[in-house]
């Protein structure tokens, strides 16, 4: 049974760019976080999903910020026109079920520089 | 406005020892504390959790104990090996469970041999 994965570890982009980053929720599950860790910062809740639903978006930031969790396929968390600040260590976990479970499963990250 | 500090930033311990380290929160409503261990490279790995109800929880050589007046937590190595070298993570909750964690910034655990 494969962990979280989530693609690719490692992501360059210059300023004004997209990125997306991709994560796929350990089979069975349907309940999707993504957090960001800034250097020496713990991690930061940023945006909890299920299949088609957001469920809660308040820790994203109000512009340049989205994330779906499609009906097929895996979850994305997109960043328009990216500045420097945006670059940090983004992590997805899952969980099978809601928000009452305990055991949350992290990804390895991806680690998104913008130059 | 930081909800979970913790504390030290970085922890040297001797192989054998007891690592200590320890968070304090300031949201009454938190009622879930979880303990999370990252190595380099990979996410967190929840390690050890807590619930308000009970003092003090222990599995293994992890301990967590728990002052709800005093709204602190602290995670407990015993017998500390090499391998225990990583970052630990406190983190506390509403709702019981894992959405919305709040993350301590982190203790960086170095085990010598």
């Amino acid at each position: 049974n494969a962990g979280v994965m989530q693609n690719p570890r490692h992501l360059v982009r210059r300023r004004g760019q997209e990125a997306r980053l991709r994560c796929s929720p350990m089979k069975g599950h349907s309940h999707v976080y993504w957090y960001r860790q800034l250097p020496e910062e713990g991690l930061k809740f940023m945006v909890y999903l299920q299949k088609e639903n957001i469920i809660d978006e308040s820790g994203m930031p109000k512009e340049r910020f989205s994330a779906e969790f499609p009906k097929e396929g895996p979850s994305i968390l997109r960043i328009q026109q990216v500045v420097r600040g945006d670059s940090a260590a983004y992590f997805c976990a899952s969980s099978p079920r809601g928000p009452t479970n305990e055991k949350l499963f992290f990804g390895s990250g991806t680690q998104l520089s913008v130059l | 406005q930081q909800q979970v500090k913790q504390s030290p930033q970085s922890l040297i311990v001797q192989k054998g020892g007891i690592s200590i380290i320890n968070c304090a929160y300031e949201n009454t409503a938190f009622d879930y504390f979880p303990w999370y261990q990252q190595f380099p490279g990979k996410g967190p790995a929840l390690l050890i959790a807590i619930r308000p109800d009970v003092s003090e929880k222990k599995e293994g050589r992890f301990t967590i104990s728990f002052n709800k007046s005093a709204k602190q937590f602290s995670l407990h190595i015993m017998d500390s090996q090499p391998g225990d070298s990583a970052t630990y993570f406190c983190a506390s909750s509403t709702q019981g469970g894992s959405e919305k964690l709040v993350f301590g910034k982190g203790t960086k655990l170095t085990v010598n041999p």
